[in-house]
């Protein structure tokens, strides 16, 4: 079975701070998801990767396959992204989603 | 394009009822599923359909049935209510295979009392 760990739970930042959340998993994937759940409960998704690095915006994310690892990235961090961010590996037709990290960036 | 609706947005049952979830997409996906979302165990595939009349169970099927006739619709029925289905239920699409973007649906809170 696989295990998507996510990595810090919680995390507080300044505004304008650089922000890393971390995602590791167990075994091969096909692709690697990062969502976004706001506050009011929606969820969006931001990246789908099975290779290399994206980048929207201020938001980065990489993955390395070999070590079965993935971050996700925030410049110039703004108080409207506090939100949860989600990790979710996709293997097959299935899916298993990391606990999430609840980030809140202060003013 | 509506996306992925989900309906009731909230509903209260109890213990022993039975209800259905509804989830509708106009976005022509094939793969559809559903999720439930619990403090501090992230969410949980329940069901998931690859296509019009393929259905396959996820990690926590127990409980709940669903069907896909339309390449519309995936409804989840909760055959008889218990306090431990208590939680939020998201509906997600996928294009083709769940490799691909994902849109989610925008919950349901289901209390069991």
């Amino acid at each position: 079975k696989n295990e998507v760990e996510q990595s810090p739970q919680n995390l507080t930042a300044q505004e304008g701070e650089f922000i890393t959340i971390n995602c590791s998993y167990s075994v091969g994937i096909s692709a690697l998801h990062w969502l976004q759940q706001h506050p009011g409960g929606g969820i969006v998704s931001l990246f789908m990767l099975s290779s290399g690095k994206k980048k929207h915006g201020r938001l980065i994310a990489t993955i390395n396959i070999q070590e079965k690892h993935s971050s996700l990235h925030i410049t110039a961090s703004h108080p409207r992204d506090s939100a949860v961010y989600i990790c979710q590996e996709t293997s097959g037709s299935r899916l298993t989603f990391g606990e999430g990290t609840q980030l809140t960036v202060n003013p | 394009n509506a996306g992925v609706t989900q309906t009731p947005k909230f509903q209260v049952l109890k213990t022993g009822q039975s209800m259905t979830l509804q989830c509708a997409q106009d976005m022509n996906h094939e793969y559809m599923s559903w999720y439930r979302q619990d403090p501090g165990m992230g969410l949980r595939l329940i069901h998931y359909s690859v296509g019009a009349g393929i259905t396959d169970q996820g990690e926590v099927p127990n409980g709940y049935n669903v069907s896909r006739s339309t390449t519309e619709d995936f409804p989840l029925r909760l055959l008889s209510a218990a306090p431990s289905q208590t939680s939020v239920y998201f509906c997600a699409t996928c294009p083709t295979g769940s490799s691909y973007e994902q849109y989610f649906g925008p919950g349901t809170r289901l209390t069991v009392t």
